[in-house]
This record gives structure tokens, C-alpha cells and sequence, in this order.
């Protein structure tokens, strides 16, 4: 089965500076996608950033990034200029290409300092 | 539209009552998802609907009973529940298994507390 990892409880961040959410999976699979969903206090969960699995070139949206290893099965976000909008539960989610259902990390809680 | 809308937002039952949540969406998606959110945790998932048959039901126990009338709604029947089902309940709903990324686009939630 997969599974999610996310061994960041909570991370905090300076406002405009950069900070590094980690995230690992397990899979036997070759053919897969990967998510970063945003969840800020009692509001909705949104999707933050994607990424295929058989595409080599790391995800990029605005001031949010990823580092793709697929080998290592790591899949880490970077947000950059850090703003206090960003403040959230931030899951890493893995699904299968074909099948419906995903998989969530425990998720990390990030602050973000003025 | 890229909405998912939930009704209600909140909801108090007691653990003799019948309610039902409510999800609708209009992007043309032929899956649909409800989750079970606690505090600080993430996402369970509890059910599935493909091609508005149900797909995944993940040892859900039977006094949650969802209903999916067409490709667009998706209800969640409740009955005899128990304090702690208090939590918030996520629909969510994607392209289905046909489409590339599939990310599952997600309801605010209906928050529901039994007494």
C-alpha cells in the first residue's frame, strides 16, 4: 500500500523568507502524481502545486516549488518570499495514475512570523 | 464554475436524529469523494463515486449511508450517530479516472457536532 510521509509536525517561517516542507512516499508503482494541498484555519482545502511523476522538470507556481526525487521518493515544497497568507496545514497527497482515490500525509503546520 | 459548494456549514444532531449533508458540483466531474476531517489530522477518506456508482467504501460503518442521485450531487445520509462522528465532513470531487492529474477539488465542509 502507499503511504505518505510528512515528518514536520509544524515549521515556522519568517515573513519573505523561504522555508522547505518535506514530504516522502512509498510506492512500487512507476506511474503516479503528487499534490500539495493548502488547508488555512477553518477555510477550505485548495491545491497548491502538482506534479507527474514521469516528468523530471520540478513544478513551479509563482512562489511555490518543488524538488522531485523520484528515486529517493521525496517530493519537498518550497515556498519563496514567505507571506503571511500563507499561513496553513499544508498535506502532501499521492495518487495513482488510473485510480481515484488519494493518499494524505499527516500534514505540517506552518506559521508564519511578521 | 470550479466549485464544489456543501450545505449545510454547520450542523447539530443528536444521536436519535436523521440528517443528510449535501454536496454539489458543475465542472463535469464523474468522481466524487466524501472525507472525514478531525482536528489537526488529515483527510479520511470514506467513500468513492465513479460514473456515479459507488467505487470505494472504506469500512465505513452503515449508520453513514451516502447516495450519489446524479453525476452532479452527492448526499450523505446520517442516522444513530455517535458523539464521536463529530468532525468535519469533506466532499470533494475530480475528472475521474480518465483524466491526467485528477486532483480532487474540495467543498469548504460541513461541520458537524453530535450530542
Amino acid at each position: 500500500a502507499q503511504t505518505v510521509t510528512q515528518s514536520q509536525p509544524e515549521m515556522s517561517v519568517q515573513e519573505a523568507e523561504t522555508v522547505t516542507l518535506s514530504c516522502t512516499y512509498d510506492t512500487s508503482e512507476s506511474d503516479y502524481y503528487l499534490f500539495w494541498y493548502k488547508q488555512p484555519p477553518s477555510r477550505q482545502m485548495i491545491l497548491v502545486i502538482r506534479q507527474e511523476a514521469y516528468k523530471q522538470q520540478n513544478a513551479t507556481e509563482n512562489r511555490f516549488s518543488v524538488n522531485f526525487q523520484k528515486a529517493a521518493k521525496s517530493f519537498s515544497l518550497k515556498i519563496s518570499d514567505s507571506q503571511l497568507g500563507d499561513a496553513a496545514m499544508y498535506f502532501c497527497a499521492y495518487r495513482s495514475a488510473g485510480d481515484n482515490d488519494m493518499r494524505f500525509g499527516a500534514g505540517t503546520r506552518l506559521t508564519v512570523k511578521p | 464554475d470550479t466549485e464544489v459548494t456543501q450545505t449545510p456549514k454547520h450542523l447539530v444532531m443528536g444521536m436519535t436524529n436523521k440528517k443528510s449533508l449535501k454536496c454539489e458540483q458543475h465542472m463535469g466531474h464523474r468522481a466524487m469523494y466524501w472525507y472525514k476531517q478531525k482536528a489537526k489530522k488529515p483527510p479520511e477518506l470514506m467513500f468513492v463515486y465513479s460514473y456515479e456508482k459507488l467505487s470505494i467504501n472504506e469500512s465505513v460503518p452503515s449508520r453513514f449511508s451516502p447516495e450519489c442521485p446524479n453525476s452532479s450531487l452527492l448526499n450523505l445520509h446520517l442516522h444513530a450517530l455517535q458523539p464521536e462522528d463529530s468532525a468535519l465532513y469533506l466532499c470533494a470531487s475530480s475528472q475521474g479516472p480518465a483524466g491526467v492529474y485528477n486532483e480532487q477539488f474540495f467543498g469548504p465542509g460541513t461541520r458537524l457536532t453530535v450530542l
